[in-house]
């Protein structure tokens, strides 16, 4: 059974780089035709996509983002990661990494795979 | 970008009750339209995808209806296990989530 679970640090200091790892069991990230995203979910509020990384390498992100996000992947280790630069208190959230299968239809970056989430806060 | 607004937030319920949850987006999103169970400390779970159809291993007391802007998400005969938070999710348009949906025990 495939299962994601996110690593790293839980206590970044402002203008740092948050950056974290998930980790793919059971099925390779760099074969099946799957995006790999990252999506938070500030503290009392919804859900924001972050943005995305495929195995060909291809990566999307949020506009509201963009300009901060960094997606890579690591075949060898079957790990995708997120870095997120100069980071704020506004960036405290529990962070998913999840896995969407390819469009087809009106089914778009359904994010049918989760793993439990990691809460990252910002704080000196 | 697509806002999306979903009501009632919260919404108190009994055990059997039918509920129904709605989405409404800003634009016509073309039932790019999918939903969210998160209960805390638990990974999320997709349940309907593409406005209508149930992911593997939903119980089909889940329902999803909807088209242009407007998408519900039914319930019927809740069960204790479904008590939580639901969020509807468009992709139409890069991707946005509704507010959510705090289903609570009445």
């Amino acid at each position: 059974q495939v299962q994601l679970q996110e690593s790293g640090p839980g206590l970044v200091k402002p203008s740092q780089t948050l950056s974290l790892t998930c980790s793919v069991s059971d099925a390779s990230i760099n074969i099946a035709n799957f995006y790999w995203n990252w999506i938070r979910q500030h503290p009392t509020k919804g859900l924001e996509w972050i943005g995305y990384i495929h195995h060909t390498g291809a990566n999307y992100y949020n506009p509201a983002l963009k300009s901060r996000v960094t997606t890579g992947m690591d075949p060898s280790k079957n790990q995708f990661s997120l870095q997120l630069t100069s980071v704020t208190a506004a960036d405290t959230a529990v962070y998913y990494c999840a896995r969407a299968p390819p469009c087809g239809g009106s089914s778009c970056y359904a994010f049918d795979l989760w793993g439990q989430g990691i809460l990252v806060t910002v704080s000196s | 970008d697509i806002q999306m607004t979903q009501s009632p937030s919260p919404l108190s319920a009994s055990v059997g009750d039918r509920i129904t949850i709605t989405c409404r987006a800003s634009q016509f999103i073309n039932n790019y339209l999918n939903w969210y169970q998160l209960k805390p400390g638990q990974a999320p779970k997709l349940l309907i995808y593409s406005t209508s159809t149930l992911q593997s291993g939903v119980p089909s007391r889940f329902s999803g209806s909807g088209s242009g802007t407007d998408y519900t998400l039914t319930i019927n005969s809740l069960q204790p296990e479904d008590f939580g938070t639901y969020y509807c999710q468009q992709t139409y348009s890069d991707v946005t989530f509704g507010g959510g949906t705090k289903v609570e025990i009445k």
